[in-house]
């Protein structure tokens, strides 16, 4: 089974900072990673598939990089709808696994 | 759009069984995968498998295989997890999500469910 460690575990940052969360497997999962956005009492939301590629309707201040074992999801300028729980999830083997998630929270 | 709506929340005592729904509308509902995803109070996401609805077939996770079933309806595009067995720490928001490609079981989810609160309390 595939471990992913997800760092830091919460991210104190205000609106409009850049926000880089790191999401690190245990064995390659060359390109087939994702990041989800969960916020409270609600389902999770799908922002970055392959790495690097952004969902439908996310906008362009997320970005994903990384391939391998190594990933970042990077926010440039926060905005208040993101502050949010985020979690890595990887797709190249079975199980799926996720990350434990990253909590970006108002500083 | 691609929604999926799940049933309603379930109390169940140990021991018990309990089945989810998910009916999907918005999408060709036999040319994808639905995943099942758990996560209990406070924590994490677990992956608990998948149904390919195109053809059938199933993958769990190791720890539940023994204890969970997936199936689908095709004639109501709706798809069913049943979990037998319950224990307290199957207390969990259960969530259904639907593949991100078609015709595949190698890809992310990119719509989820609702989600369906199953509580197991004696």
């Amino acid at each position: 089974e595939i471990v992913l460690t997800q760092s830091p575990g919460t991210l104190s940052l205000s609106s409009g900072e850049r926000a880089t969360l790191s999401c690190r497997a245990s064995q390659s999962v060359m390109k087939f990673l994702a990041w989800y956005q969960q916020k409270p009492g609600q389902a999770p939301r799908l922002v970055i598939y392959d790495a690097s590629s952004r969902a439908t309707g996310i906008p362009d201040r997320f970005s994903g990089s990384g391939s391998g074992t190594d990933f970042t999801l990077t926010i440039s300028k926060l905005q208040p709808e993101d502050f949010a729980v985020y979690f890595c999830q990887q797709y190249s083997s079975s199980p799926r696994t996720f990350g434990q998630g990253t909590k970006v929270e108002v500083k | 759009q691609v929604q999926l709506v799940q049933s309603g929340a379930e109390v169940r005592e140990p021991g018990a069984s309990v089945r989810v729904s998910c009916k999907a509308s918005g999408y060709s509902f036999t040319t994808y995968v639905i995943t099942w995803v758990r996560q209990a109070p406070g924590q994490g996401l677990e992956w608990m498998g998948w149904i390919s609805v195109y053809n059938g077939n199933t993958n769990y996770a190791q720890k539940l295989q023994d204890r969970v079933t997936m199936t689908t309806d095709t004639s109501t595009s709706t798809a069913y997890m049943e979990m037998r067995s319950l224990r307290a720490d199957d207390t969990a928001v259960y969530y259904c999500a639907r593949g991100h490609i078609s015709y595949t079981t190698s890809s992310c989810f990119d719509s989820w469910g609702q989600g369906t609160l199953v509580t197991v309390s004696s």
